[in-house]
């Protein structure tokens, strides 16, 4: 079974500051892995994916997620966050022949002026 | 390119009513998923469709609960009777393959009194 753990339900950043989010992963075979953004009353929406090739992966809106097999993380970083930036972002894992997503609790970002 | 797109966008009915929730997938996609979102339970994979098929509904909660695909660009999700507790955010995902990235629609959001 595949699991991704979100560290911390609740990040608060000011304008302008790093964003680092932390998703765990555990799988038993080679993991595909995702973040997901969702803002208020929204669908969720891809900003970055991981399936074997770069372990840097570079996703939409200047965020950016490093693969780690030895640590099983993939961190989801913004160097400086915006004001749009506040959502729910959820990582994910499933694998290369599973159509399954296992989604993390997710966490929500508060960007301060 | 249209994303997924549901309807409605938000339900209110009260307990015992039936309600049906419609989902149109991305053209081309051969592959569509239910989910649903609470607070409690985070987000759940009701059922999978496989070119019209259903593949997997171990996440449909009970007999209450049924879905329908009967063709490639239109599936539902029908809950009948309703009840409160099945109040929460449903989301349509498709997929061009099984194991491709899936992409959501923006939600229903189902209240039930």
């Amino acid at each position: 079974a595949q699991s991704v753990t979100q560290l911390g339900s609740h990040v608060s950043v000011s304008e302008g500051a790093l964003v680092l989010l932390r998703c765990n992963y555990s799988s038993s075979v080679p993991p595909y892995l995702f973040w997901y953004v969702q803002y208020p009353n929204q669908g969720l929406q891809l900003l970055l994916k991981y399936t074997s090739a770069a372990t840097l992966v570079k996703g939409i809106n200047g965020f950016e997620a490093e693969f780690k097999k030895s640590e099983t993380s993939f961190h989801l970083t913004k160097p400086s966050a915006h004001m749009s930036d506040a959502a729910e972002y959820f990582c994910a894992v499933t694998s290369s022949n599973d159509y399954k997503l296992s989604f993390g609790a997710g966490t929500t970002v508060t960007v301060r002026a | 390119d249209a994303g997924v797109i549901q309807s409605p966008r938000h339900e209110v009915t009260e307990m015992g009513q039936e309600v049906t929730l419609r989902c149109k997938p991305i053209s081309g996609h051969n592959s569509l998923f239910w989910y649903r979102q609470t607070m409690m339970r985070g987000l759940e994979l009701l059922i999978y469709f496989n070119n019209n098929v259903p593949i997997d509904d171990s996440g449909m909660p009970e007999d209450r609960f049924s879905a329908k695909m009967p063709n490639a660009s239109f599936s539902t999700l029908k809950i009948q009777p309703s009840e409160p507790r099945d109040s929460a955010v449903y989301f349509c995902a498709s997929s061009r393959t099984a194991v491709d990235t899936q992409y959501f629609g923006p939600g229903t959001r189902l209240t039930v009194l």
